[in-house]
């Protein structure tokens, strides 16, 4: 089953807005990843956040981690058209070795002028 | 560009085929992992190399599929007999071991006709 589920599943927004994407997963982590995919391509790393850090800013992405509701947020401000994608949050879970990641069904966004 | 890079990108065969695919990971990075992807879905762990030791093989890696990095560089998947099941996209990633961010590359598509 997956660890991370994503929510939304969609999400289509107007450039200029800001687009909030969750993740909910099921077993304590040892951090927590959000990545990009374009269509095709291979999956680009944002941010990672570890299990005591509450929150992280890179440029115009924001993370929140709640460890105590397992769950995570990516917010991305003043979004731009160059931003469509999907986007996936992977755990690392204290439970597994070799820092394996578990993926979630992703966020398609789409951000349109 | 020092990135993680993927060979074929698009390998198309016939079923019953053997295939396989090449991954040069980011030269620094001694964790080198496999990951499977199928349309709409997040990627799959399916096993993980530190330096030329595989650590651990995912329940999804079945005995057609093998892996190999032997001298801790590059490595390979092969994937024998293959089967309509086996279409999706194989990604690789690279990195440092503990709290790290993994480096994909771009992926091979395997489509079995």
């Amino acid at each position: 089953s997956q660890q991370g589920e994503e929510d939304p599943q969609a999400l289509s927004i107007q450039e200029g807005e800001n687009a909030t994407m969750n993740c909910s997963y099921k077993t304590s982590i040892n951090n927590l990843q959000w990545y990009r995919q374009n269509s095709g391509r291979g999956l680009v790393h944002l941010i990672l956040i570890r299990s005591n850090e509450r929150e992280k800013h890179s440029g115009r992405l924001r993370v929140t981690l709640d460890t105590s509701k397992k769950s995570s947020s990516l917010l991305i401000t003043a979004s731009r058209a160059a931003d469509t994608a999907s986007y996936f949050c992977a755990t690392d879970s204290l439970t597994g070795g070799g820092n394996k990641l578990t993926f979630g069904t992703g966020t398609q966004l789409k951000v349109e002028l | 560009d020092t990135g993680v890079s993927q060979n074929p990108r698009h390998k198309i065969t016939k079923r019953g085929q053997n295939v396989t695919f090449r991954c040069d990971p980011i030269s620094e990075h001694n964790r080198l992992y496999w990951y499977r992807q199928t349309l709409g879905q997040g990627p799959e762990f399916l096993t993980y190399f530190q330096n030329e030791a595989q650590l651990e093989k995912s329940r999804l890696l079945s005995d057609r599929f093998s892996a190999e990095r032997p001298k801790g560089s590059f490595s390979t998947l092969e994937i024998q007999r293959t089967e309509q099941g086996d279409s999706a996209m194989y990604l690789c990633a690279s990195s440092f071991p503990g709290n790290q961010p993994q480096h994909f590359g771009d992926g091979t598509r395997l489509s079995i006709l």
